[in-house]
């Protein structure tokens, strides 16, 4: 099983710039979400999918697109890159969207925005 | 509204017990997590604990709940040098969102 399979693992981009981070699980798991860490401010909920056509805001939403055509796939889109999405982003995903699953992340992609 | 709180930094000594402390804000949360990151990776499922539960055993991790005050902790006895990585403590408003508090580091004194 690879569970979360995150690409690419560095990205820098220009300002103004798009690119699409891909998110890709085989445990067949409903729930999945994407998370961005940034020193002192911890992990931040930007989208999040409880199942195949069905995605929704979280906390931090603007600058982001998602979309979940299939249970495996969750990628994360940024239309016009901007200096302030400088982060490392991990994308989640859990066998169902109830508080007791826990979730399983991958490694993670470092986006540098100059 | 949502917050987890909790101390960004924590040293221990090889041997010693570590005590890494949280606070949240929404006392309707099921299931409270500790997850662990180590260095460039994403984070891994330490443990967990029912919101009904005062206290949660696994091997050298403990972890006590106080409902009324909105306080977890995690202790790992006898810390070790891969016990060092950041801790995040999570709590689930319940619906559809984990929400993590900032992490504590634990550095771990020779």
């Amino acid at each position: 099983n690879a569970g979360v399979t995150q690409t690419p693992k560095f990205q820098v981009l220009k300002t103004g710039q798009s690119m699409t981070l891909q998110c890709a699980q085989d445990m067949n798991h409903e729930y999945m979400s994407w998370y961005r860490q940034d020193p002192g401010m911890g992990l931040r909920l930007i989208h999040y999918s409880v199942g195949a056509g069905i995605t929704d805001q979280g906390e931090v939403p603007n600058g982001y697109n998602v979309s979940r055509s299939t249970t495996e796939d969750f990628p994360l889109r940024l239309l016009s890159a901007a200096p302030s999405q400088t982060s490392v982003y991990f994308c989640a995903s859990s066998y169902g969207s109830s508080p007791g699953s826990p979730l399983h992340f991958g490694n993670g992609t470092r986006l540098t925005v100059t | 509204g949502e917050d987890v709180e909790q101390s960004l930094f924590l040293s221990v000594r090889e041997g010693d017990s570590s005590v890494i402390n949280c606070t949240y804000t929404d006392s309707s949360s099921t299931y409270l997590y500790w997850y662990k990151q180590e260095p460039g990776a994403g984070l891994q499922l330490l443990t967990y604990i029912f919101s009904n539960m005062d206290m949660k055993q696994d091997q050298r991790l403990t972890v006590l709940l106080n409902k009324k005050d909105k306080h977890l902790s995690l202790r790992i006895a006898d810390t070790q040098t891969g016990d060092s990585a950041i801790y995040f403590c999570a709590e689930t408003p319940g619906d559809d969102k984990i929400i993590f508090g900032k992490g504590t580091r634990l550095h771990i004194l020779p």
